[in-house]
């Protein structure tokens, strides 16, 4: 599997506050990903990069924005921090047509 | 564009038992089929894929065959483990960047 890892893991935080998710892959993929996960909603896309400073929304980007100066480093922000935000975010990237995903951010906004 | 529609669940069974998870496609051409398990607090990881009609992925006892005329890709282990108990998703290429992946398929094996 591609090496890819997330930083935090975990992270509760309040309304109003500014949030930045970090993912590391080390297999040079140019496509990079942004979901959250969510019941009854399964994985709804966030962002994606097509290289670097190269992105495009996906189809749940209001209030989220990201950032890839280097092709190993995507981060999603969240401006300001709602409550609806809170969820589990995956990161992943491209290799062929497979997508390889890290672990996984539990994100709460209190 | 490329969708698939995935047997929503949740599934529960006995050790040993047989299981399948009916997944379907609707896609332009023959793209790459793909299913993927999200075990418990974790990411999701690519279990198998076919990559063109009539193959078959298989792994971890796992198996699921690409079949164009009834365009589906089900997913069947034929003695499932407690170890086996995790979110099952199928996918597919929605145009040459993304993926779309099924609801997920809740999955608990009992001992």
């Amino acid at each position: 599997d591609a090496g890819i890892t997330q930083s935090p893991r975990h992270k509760v935080t309040e309304t109003g506050t500014p949030v930045t998710l970090r993912c590391h892959q080390t297999e040079n993929h140019r496509y990079m990903y942004w979901y959250r996960q969510d019941p009854g909603h399964g994985l709804r896309l966030i962002h994606y990069s097509y290289g670097v400073k190269d992105t495009d929304k996906g189809e749940v980007s209001d209030g989220y924005s990201v950032s890839r100066s280097k092709t190993e480093d995507f981060l999603l922000t969240l401006e300001s921090a709602t409550s609806s935000q809170t969820s589990v975010y995956f990161c992943a990237s491209r290799g062929g047509h497979e997508q390889y995903f890290g672990p996984g951010t539990r994100l709460t906004v209190t | 564009g490329n969708s698939v529609t995935q047997m929503e669940g949740p599934v529960t069974l006995s050790e040993e038992a047989f299981l399948t998870i009916n997944c379907t496609y609707t896609a332009t051409g023959y793209p790459s089929l793909f299913w993927y398990v999200q075990y418990p607090g974790e990411g999701l990881q690519l279990l198998l894929k076919a990559t063109k009609a009539d193959d078959k992925g298989s792994n971890k006892g796992f198996e699921a065959t690409y079949r164009k005329e009834t365009t589906s890709f089900h997913l069947e282990k034929g003695s499932v483990q407690v170890s086996d108990s995790a979110v099952y998703f199928c996918a597919l290429p929605s145009n040459d960047y993304k993926l779309s992946f099924g609801a997920g398929t809740t999955v608990t094996v009992r001992a």
